[in-house]
């Protein structure tokens, strides 16, 4: 089967780094998304990885490493606004994306 | 600029009624999709539609049709409602490609009793 994990639940201070991890097991791989979504409201997009390496966008950077099946999102200067849930998502070999459940990050004063 | 619209924002429909939820875009994006997201599940799609005229069956299309006359449009009709479909359902659309990140609109919360 396909597999996307993610933890469920992150707790961060204000002004500080957090790393969100994703690991999946899919069948074939063209690229991972991550996606934010503030509790009721729609996923934006954040960024795209197809590559080994770190995308650095902002605040935000995504890394992946193929080999591992392994990415993660790293925020930095960290803000109440950035309380929200941070969505993974995989392009299989179809094309078609596998989300993972998300990760609800929690930033604390 | 509007994107995605979807409607209605909410409802509550009585087990066995039908119901259209409605999708429109105005981004002349090629491909579209339906997902519902219930707790602590991740997204799933429902139906895609890669062009006008063509859909496609996505990962839980049971209970489930669509439609795609046009490029702007993207009906999900409920033919039958249970209550297992209780969930919020968000419409989304991309240029075309797996790799081209989607726009969602703000879902509909539907509530089936």
């Amino acid at each position: 089967g396909q597999n996307i994990d993610q933890p469920t639940e992150m707790t961060a201070t204000e002004g500080a780094i957090v790393q969100i991890n994703c690991t999946y097991q899919t069948s074939g791989f063209n690229g991972l998304f991550w996606y934010q979504q503030h509790a009721g409201e729609a996923p934006t997009f954040l960024s795209y990885n197809v590559l080994d390496g770190l995308e650095e966008k902002g605040r935000f950077s995504s890394f992946l490493s193929r080999s591992k099946g392994y990415s993660y999102l790293l925020l930095k200067e960290l803000q109440m606004k950035d309380s929200a849930s941070y969505l993974c998502a995989v392009v299989n070999s179809n094309y078609q994306l596998i989300w993972g459940a998300g990760t609800k990050l929690i930033i604390k004063p | 600029t509007a994107g995605i619209t979807q409607a209605p924002t909410s409802q509550i429909l009585a087990a066995g009624r039908s119901m259209t939820l409605r999708c429109t875009q105005d981004m002349r994006h090629n491909a579209m999709y339906w997902y519902r997201q219930d707790l602590g599940l991740g997204l799933r799609l429902i139906h895609y539609s890669n062009t006008a005229g063509t859909t496609g069956k996505g990962e839980v299309p049971d209970g489930y049709s669509v439609s795609r006359a046009n490029t702007d449009d993207f009906p999900l009709t409920l033919a039958s409602a249970v209550p297992s479909q209780t969930s919020v359902y968000f419409c989304a659309s991309s240029e075309g490609g797996g790799n081209q990140p989607q726009h969602f609109g703000d879902g509909t919360r539907l509530s089936i009793l």
